[in-house]
């Protein structure tokens, strides 16, 4: 089977780096999505890693290390929008149709 | 732009009712899926649809079904609702290739009372 496992909470101020991680077992996957939600929002994409290594779009990177069952999304410059829960998500190899397979989240809260 | 339309954002109903939430993408997407949002739990799969008139069960398919007579419509149905059905429902939809997103609805909060 499959399961991602992400810190429940995580709190940071303005300005500063967080980083969010998302450890897995599973038995194979095609790769590592991270999607944000905002209170009372619906779940909006961010970033895939299919390969090993960063992917950096914008303020925000994804790391993927498959050898390490991890991966992590790193957010720069933190601003106050920001604030939001965060899940990471993988598609696995068996039972197809692009199914993805999400952590529980991790609550972002910035402050001033 | 893309949109995913969940026909209620709220809804209230009586243990025992059977009911229907819908969903509609505008995407011409092959893939669609519903899921119950639970706090501490994530997002888990119930149902999803490859194709017209085709499903597969999730994660926790038990007290539900689906119907996909359209491509653009996915429909969950709680055939006798109860009250460990309370939840947030979240549809969403997606295609072809591994690496595409999928694009969510903004959810039916749903209460069973």
């Amino acid at each position: 089977g499959q399961s991602l496992e992400q810190p429940s909470e995580v709190t940071a101020v303005e300005g500063a780096i967080v980083q969010i991680n998302c450890t897995y077992q599973t038995s194979g996957f095609y790769g590592l999505s991270w999607y944000q939600q905002h209170d009372g929002g619906a779940p909006t994409f961010l970033s895939y890693n299919a390969l090993d290594g960063l992917e950096e779009t914008g303020r925000f990177s994804s790391f993927l290390s498959r050898s390490d069952s991890y991966g992590y999304l790193l957010l720069q410059e933190l601003q106050m929008k920001d604030s939001a829960s965060y899940f990471c998500a993988v598609r696995p190899k068996t039972g197809g149709y692009n199914k993805l397979i999400f952590g529980a989240g991790t609550r972002l809260a910035v402050h001033p | 732009d893309v949109k995913v339309t969940q026909s209620s954002r709220y809804l209230v109903k009586r243990t025992g009712e059977k009911v229907f939430l819908e969903c509609v993408q505008d995407m011409d997407h092959e893939n669609m899926f519903w899921y119950r949002q639970d706090p501490g739990l994530g997002l888990r799969l119930i149902y999803f649809s490859y194709d017209v008139k085709m499903k597969e069960k999730g994660d926790i398919p038990e007290g539900y079904s689906v119907s996909r007579e359209k491509k653009e419509r996915f429909s969950l149905i709680l055939e006798s609702a109860s009250t460990n059905q309370t939840s947030m429902y979240l549809c969403a939809s997606t295609t072809g290739p591994s690496n595409q997103p999928q694009h969510f609805g903004d959810g039916t909060r749903l209460s069973i009372l």
